[in-house]
């Protein structure tokens, strides 16, 4: 049973404009909130996290919005860049920690010169 | 340069042989794991390992082992055993227990089944 849902599997967007990618989660004990990035042949990088404390989480460009009640997390990137092109996987976890982290599928985000 | 190393980057395995993947990582790191990456799935937690000389089961280790006599190494050994080893690898690592779920990622290993 998939705990945590990316329910694009790809996105494509104009260079310059914002890139919006969704995640959903089922489990309420789901505390701590994470975004990966992946390029192809590649391990994915850490990008942004997310308390359950917090509703919004800024660095640069990116910008993590945590909704608990709806069991919602998105991903905002303004401006869009081309080297923004990648994999961007949700995952989720307990206070309990990495050992836990649980994956979503991965959306393929594709930014158009 | 500080990072996670695994080998070899693609593998091809008849069936009935077992192999084995080697991850090393020099960020001095405490816990380290082993990922599986199946199209249209997230990744899956195979086993990890907190500790120098422990490791725990994660969501699918059946068909899987490891190993961790060293705090630098932790290497799985794909056994016959796995109904489905074809797949991606991904090795990781964190700080220490209890680490929110920041991983350095390792670029993984993609093993096929003939």
């Amino acid at each position: 049973d998939q705990q945590v849902k990316q329910n694009s599997p790809s996105l494509s967007v104009q260079e310059g404009r914002i890139s919006i990618l969704n995640c959903d989660y089922t489990n309420s004990m789901f505390d701590y909130f994470l975004w990966y990035k992946k390029y192809p042949a590649e391990g994915p990088t850490f990008l942004i996290s997310i308390s359950s404390i917090k509703d919004k989480n800024e660095d640069g460009r990116f910008t993590v919005f945590l909704n608990k009640s709806a069991k919602h997390l998105s991903l905002h990137i303004v401006p869009s860049q081309p080297g923004d092109s990648a994999v961007y996987f949700c995952a989720a976890t307990t206070q309990t920690g990495a050992n836990n982290l649980f994956f979503g599928t991965g959306t393929r985000l594709t930014v158009i010169p | 340069d500080g990072g996670i190393t695994q080998s070899p980057k693609y593998l091809f395995r008849k069936e009935g042989q077992n192999v084995t993947l080697s991850c090393e990582q020099n960020l001095n790191h405490d816990a380290m794991y082993w990922y599986r990456q199946d199209p249209g799935q997230g990744l899956r937690l195979i086993y990890y390992s907190q500790i120098v000389n422990d490791f725990q089961k994660g969501d699918i280790a059946e068909g899987y082992s490891v190993s961790r006599e060293k705090k630098e190494s932790f290497p799985l050994t794909v056994t016959s055993a796995q109904k489905n080893p074809t797949a991606f690898y991904l090795c990781a690592s964190s700080e220490r227990q209890g680490n929110t779920g920041e991983l350095f990622f390792g670029e993984g290993s993609r093993l096929t089944v003939l």
